[in-house]
């Protein structure tokens, strides 16, 4: 079966660099969920997506952004980029009607050096 | 808003041995809770997943929940561990936004297994 696409796997930047983070959901998914996992932390909610429209918007900051396109693929930019933004992000998909219906994919690990 | 409180950080188990996973929720209303399992730099695994009806859920793995309102609690427990058990365990709550929802989780517990 299909699932959620992360590219890229890992990613290296150094500080004040810009990063995009790609996210492909299962075919016919309308949804999409951007999570932040820190070293040792729990995922955090960043940002959602529903029929390209942002849904809800949590703890992101204003030095990322994050759309999602016609083809329901999104995209997480990150500009100037610092130490602490070294983490792995999950994005998530959901089908149309099935709010809790999550599939993650199996992120993108970020290192700022 | 809602919270969720895993007291145990880590929990070490004997292969064999039986388990249980401790969650407590804190949400205004009938709460969406999930378990997820993840290894280490890997993806989040669905567990299982509790929204309404029976209060005792059955997962993948051999696992299973109970949800208990009056102590808002979905404690996730395993009859026999295996040692390919060993992972960090993350208890989640889901709330309803406009056109999804969000899910929070709680700060995991990392189990290990001794053989």
């Amino acid at each position: 079966a299909a699932g959620v696409i992360q590219s890229p796997r890992h990613l290296i930047k150094e500080k004040r660099e810009t990063a995009t983070l790609k996210c492909y959901p299962i075919p016919r998914h309308d949804t999409v969920y951007w999570y932040q996992q820190g070293p040792g932390q729990d995922p955090q909610f960043l940002i959602s997506f529903y029929e390209k429209m942002q849904s809800d918007k949590g703890s992101i900051p204003d030095r990322f952004s994050a759309q999602q396109f016609s083809d329901y693929h999104s995209e997480l930019n990150m500009s100037s980029l610092e130490l602490g933004d070294s983490a792995l992000y999950f994005c998530a998909s959901t089908p149309p009607g099935e709010n809790y219906g999550y599939t993650f994919g199996s992120g993108t690990r970020l290192t700022v050096v | 808003a809602q919270s969720v409180t895993q007291p145990d950080i880590h929990i070490t188990v004997s292969e064999g041995a039986s388990l249980e996973l401790r969650c407590n929720y804190s949400y205004g209303a009938t709460p969406y809770l999930f378990w997820y399992v993840q290894s280490p730099g890997q993806g989040l695994q669905l567990l299982l997943k509790y929204f309404s009806g029976d209060t005792l859920v059955q997962g993948i793995k051999g696992f299973e929940a109970e949800f208990k309102r009056s102590q808002s609690s979905f404690n996730l427990r395993k009859p026999s561990v295996h040692w390919s058990d060993a992972a960090e365990y993350f208890c989640a709550v889901g709330s309803l936004t406009g056109g999804g929802n969000k899910l929070t989780f709680g700060t995991g517990t990392q189990l290990k297994v001794e053989l």
